[in-house]
């Protein structure tokens, strides 16, 4: 069964870093993109950043860009979250989610069928 | 960025009612929307993408319709493991993908 664990999150100062880890198991995971998505205390769900399956292009939500790196090591079913210069919003459950493609005739587009646990990240002084 | 917002925020509902949540696009996103399902401190988990497909393993009483800016999900026969909150999400015009705010249905 697909199983994805996250691990990492902890409590940091503002402006401290964290890096979170994704490991996944039970598919090929190096043929599938990947994504992170988080979720303040009691709110909804926003998409965070994403990665292609060989890496190769990288995307992010503008309030995270030039402060989150997202990476992956396919060698080791990993996938990974560089969080750098964190704010008090950036306080969340942090999940990782495999992204799945459907295609009708005229072109595709992705959904996330299988989530984490996920891994709460706590800004706070 | 698409927006996409849900209603109602919030439903009561009874075990054996029909439930249907609304979610609309800011612009048309085709049939490129995937509906989640979330219980308290647990992951979301996938029940329909491209708008109308059930994933595997997800019983038949839910179903999802609409494509454009206007879609729906309903779920007939409310089952007691079904209160949760759910959520519609975007996949036509990204980065990024968008979610709905929720919707809640509880008894």
């Amino acid at each position: 069964e697909v199983q994805l664990v996250e691990s990492g999150g902890g409590l940091v100062q503002p402006g401290g870093s964290l890096r979170l880890s994704c490991a996944a198991s039970a598919f090929t995971f190096s043929s599938f993109s990947m994504t992170w998505v988080r979720q303040a205390p009691g709110k909804g769900l926003e998409w965070v950043a994403n990665i292609k399956h060989d890496g190769s292009e990288k995307y992010y939500v503008d309030s995270v860009k030039g402060r989150f790196t997202i990476s992956r090591d396919n060698a080791k079913n990993s996938l990974y979250l560089q969080m750098n210069n964190l704010r008090i919003e950036d306080t969340a459950v942090y999940y990782c989610a495999r992204e799945r493609e459907y295609c009708s005739s005229i072109s595709c587009s992705p959904f996330f069928d299988y989530w984490g646990q996920g891994t709460l990240v706590t800004v706070s002084s | 960025d698409v927006q996409m917002t849900q209603s109602p925020s919030s439903v009561s509902a009874s075990v054996g009612d029909r439930v249907t949540i609304t979610c609309r696009a800011s612009q048309g996103i085709v049939n490129w929307l995937a509906w989640y399902q979330q219980k308290p401190g647990k992951a979301p988990k996938l029940l329909i993408f491209a708008a109308s497909y059930l994933q595997s393993g997800v019983p038949s009483r839910f179903s999802g319709s609409g494509s454009g800016t206007d879609f729906t999900l309903t779920i007939s026969n409310l089952q007691p493991e079904d209160f949760a909150t759910y959520y519609c999400q975007q996949a036509n015009s990204f980065p990024p993908f968008t979610f709905g705010p929720g919707t809640k249905v509880d008894i």
